[in-house]
């Protein structure tokens, strides 16, 4: 089955505990994207890439880490995680061109105490 | 600045009834045009896509969408809402040719009455 997998789907921290949220996808898709979802302000882009070994800064990307080692893996990094950080993270991926549509993960809620 | 626009935070619906869930965007061309749905605790899946073409657009669970290109619009619609319907709706498009700059509007929650 064609999907893009988050991993954990949970996960509560303290500030400053360094985190990574995994994700993967098998569609062999070159592009892959990071979002936040907080109430009020829908979906914002943190970071996103083309291909492997190219990434790029999204709307929101202060505070994140990516990197894109293989085509299907596209880890999210917080360093030092803040309590504003606190969201609803989604992983997604495409075909490069636009008119393909997107898939998304099932989200990561993560909490930072 | 490019933007999309869902002008109703919220839309109450009878089971049974029709629904149009209303979308503008602001961009110079024609942007590719996307509607997505939200259920509580999901991710978010793709109900139709418009690119090109036909500007009346048939998506997955009976809905709709017609681009409107002289009102900048992308409208959804279901001539009869079900239960199941009841998510949070998001218009969504993609401004560059790579698909990198997708941008979504704030969304709409649908809620069903019986």
């Amino acid at each position: 089955e064609a999907q893009v997998t988050q991993n954990p789907r949970y996960l509560i921290t303290v500030t400053g505990k360094k985190l990574t949220v995994t994700c993967s996808q098998n569609m062999n898709h070159e592009y892959m994207s990071w979002y936040r979802q907080d109430p009020g302000l829908g979906l914002r882009q943190i970071y996103y890439s083309m291909n492997v070994e190219v990434t790029d800064k999204g709307d929101v990307p202060e505070g994140y880490k990516v990197s894109r080692k293989e085509k299907r893996n596209f880890p999210l990094i917080l360093e030092s995680p803040s309590p504003n950080q606190t969201s609803l993270y989604f992983c997604a991926s495409s075909a490069l061109g636009g008119n393909y549509g997107y898939t998304f993960g099932s989200g990561t809620r993560l909490t930072v105490v | 600045a490019q933007s999309v626009t869902q002008p109703d935070i919220h839309i109450t619906v009878s089971e049974g009834a029709s629904l149009e869930l209303r979308c503008n965007y602001s961009y110079g061309a024609t942007p590719y045009l996307f509607w997505y749905v939200q259920s509580p605790g999901q991710g978010l899946q793709l109900l139709l896509k418009y690119f090109s073409g036909d500007t009346l657009v048939q998506g997955i669970k009976g809905f709709e969408a017609e681009f409107k290109r002289s009102q900048s619009s992308f409208n959804l619609r279901k001539p009869s809402v079900h239960w199941s319907d009841a998510a949070e709706y998001f218009c969504a498009v993609v401004i560059n040719q790579a698909g990198t700059a997708l941008i979504f509007g704030k969304g709409t929650t649908l809620s069903v009455s019986s």
